[in-house]
């Protein structure tokens, strides 16, 4: 079965400071990947998304993942955060039967 | 980019009582929606798949005559709680699958709160 894994439960960063969020997925075939943000309160905003091509991928607010084949991996990215980054990011998975999958999320806290 | 609303927002209830939550893709038609339940700081737990024009697909421990699911066009999906019960109360997000694109974009949720 597929599963995604998001080691990091929370993760505090100084304003300014880079971010990366780590995601790990297990899936025999090539997957497709998304990072979902959620801010208190709110539903979920698609950030960025992989399905083939180029492994490094932009999305909005200035977020980047890069997908590795040989770590399993889907790591988000950010060169400097800002104040209203602080939210839930969530990593994603497809299934073949087109269910999402979701990693258990990361708390992103943003220090002055 | 393409946008899924929920109404309500909010909603409080008496316990017993149905509500009724609607699902809508506003720019893009959408054969397939999902309905998510999420737990306070906790992730999304995929409840029920909705196709339209057919019955919706439940999740194992989903109750299907508790959590009824239609999908009658390809822009609205609706949730309706039944009797509702106080640890019915939770945020039910929806999702919105925009087939060309393979990407699945989310309602803003609704939060149920059931006394």
């Amino acid at each position: 079965a597929q599963s995604v894994t998001q080691p990091d439960i929370h993760i505090t960063v100084s304003e300014g400071a880079s971010l990366e969020l780590r995601c790990n997925y297990s899936y025999g075939a090539t997957p497709y990947l998304f990072w979902y943000v959620q801010s208190p309160g709110q539903g979920l905003q698609l950030l960025l998304k992989y399905f083939s091509g180029d492994t490094l991928v932009q999305g909005i607010k200035g977020f980047e993942a890069e997908f590795k084949r040989s770590q399993s991996s889907f790591n988000l990215r950010k060169p400097s955060v800002h104040w209203s980054d602080a939210a839930e990011y969530f990593c994603a998975v497809v299934q073949g039967d087109d269910k999402i999958i979701f990693g258990k999320g990361t708390r992103l806290h943003i220090l002055p | 980019g393409a946008v899924v609303s929920q109404h309500p927002s909010r909603v409080i209830c008496k316990s017993g009582t149905s509500v009724k939550i609607e699902c809508r893709s506003l720019d893009f038609q959408a054969t397939t929606m999902f309905w998510y339940r999420q737990f306070p700081k906790q992730s999304l737990m995929l409840m029920a798949t909705s196709n339209e024009g057919s019955k919706a697909t439940y999740e194992q421990g989903v109750e299907k005559d508790k959590f009824l699911i239609n999908h009658a066009s390809l822009t609205l999906s609706t949730l309706t709680v039944t009797s509702a019960h106080p640890e019915d109360s939770s945020f039910y997000i929806c999702s919105a699958r925009d087939s060309p694109t393979e990407t699945q974009y989310f309602g803003p949720g609704t939060r149920l709160l059931v006394l």
